[in-house]
């Protein structure tokens, strides 16, 4: 199984600073035949289901506000949250989809400083 | 507008059955795969099982398999996940997702509110 890791478990930033979160994969991720990254990220707000945020490791999912931004490949990934606001306290995960079983990691809880 | 809507969640005994439904609308439901994930209290996300569109491959958690089924009518917009031999760590929030694409191998776009099972005698 591909063992998902997420750092780190928390952070709080200031409205309007940059959060960034990072994930990391056993193996890689990437997907040779179309040149993707099978990666996934979810913000997940309390008392509500998960929501895509971005996919294929950078593809902002349709409505996402662009201060959103997903990067890296292979095993290491970041998801940077250019300007903190107050709506965007939540738990984010990563997501692998290149091989079952579909691995989450445990989650990184954005606050407000 | 997509929506899922689950339903079936329930007290249940250890070693008792379960059958989730979800109800889909607002999308070509056999069109594209779909999924549950599930969620124990205060902890993190697990995948469960995923189906392709037409419903002859589906794939499972370590966790589940041989004792959950994941299933689909398409004539229906239904998903289903029969669940058998339950332990109190199936004690969860499950949600139903449908998939960007038909294969299974893509991410969740759009999930439900999900449905609690509590294992527990």
């Amino acid at each position: 199984d591909i063992v998902m890791s997420q750092s780190p478990d928390s952070l709080a930033v200031s409205l309007g600073e940059r959060a960034t979160i990072n994930c990391k994969s056993s193996q890689s991720v990437f997907f040779s035949s179309n040149n993707k990254n099978n990666l996934a990220w979810y913000q997940q707000k309390p008392g509500q289901p998960p929501k895509l945020l971005i996919y294929w490791a950078s593809t902002r999912e349709f409505g996402v506000p662009d201060r959103f931004s997903g990067s890296g490949s292979g095993t290491d990934f970041t998801l940077t949250i250019s300007s903190l606001q107050a709506e965007d306290v939540a738990v984010y995960y990563c997501q692998q989809y290149y091989t079952t079983p579909f691995t989450f990691g445990p989650g990184t809880k954005v606050d407000i400083k | 507008e997509v929506q899922l809507l689950e339903s079936g969640g329930n007290l249940v005994q250890p070693g008792g059955s379960l059958r989730l439904s979800c109800a889909v609308s607002g999308f070509s439901f056999s069109t594209y795969a779909m999924g549950w994930v599930r969620q124990a209290p205060g902890k993190g996300l697990e995948w469960v099982a995923t189906i392709n569109y037409r419903g002859d491959s589906t794939y499972y958690a370590d966790s589940v398999k041989g004792r959950f089924t994941i299933s689909r009518d398409n004539s229906e917009n239904t998903l289903y996940l029969q669940m058998n031999s339950l332990r109190a760590d199936d004690t969860a929030v499950y949600y139903c997702a449908k998939d960007s694409g038909s294969s299974g191998y893509d991410p969740g776009d759009y999930w439900g509110q999900g449905t609690l099972v509590t294992v527990s005698s």
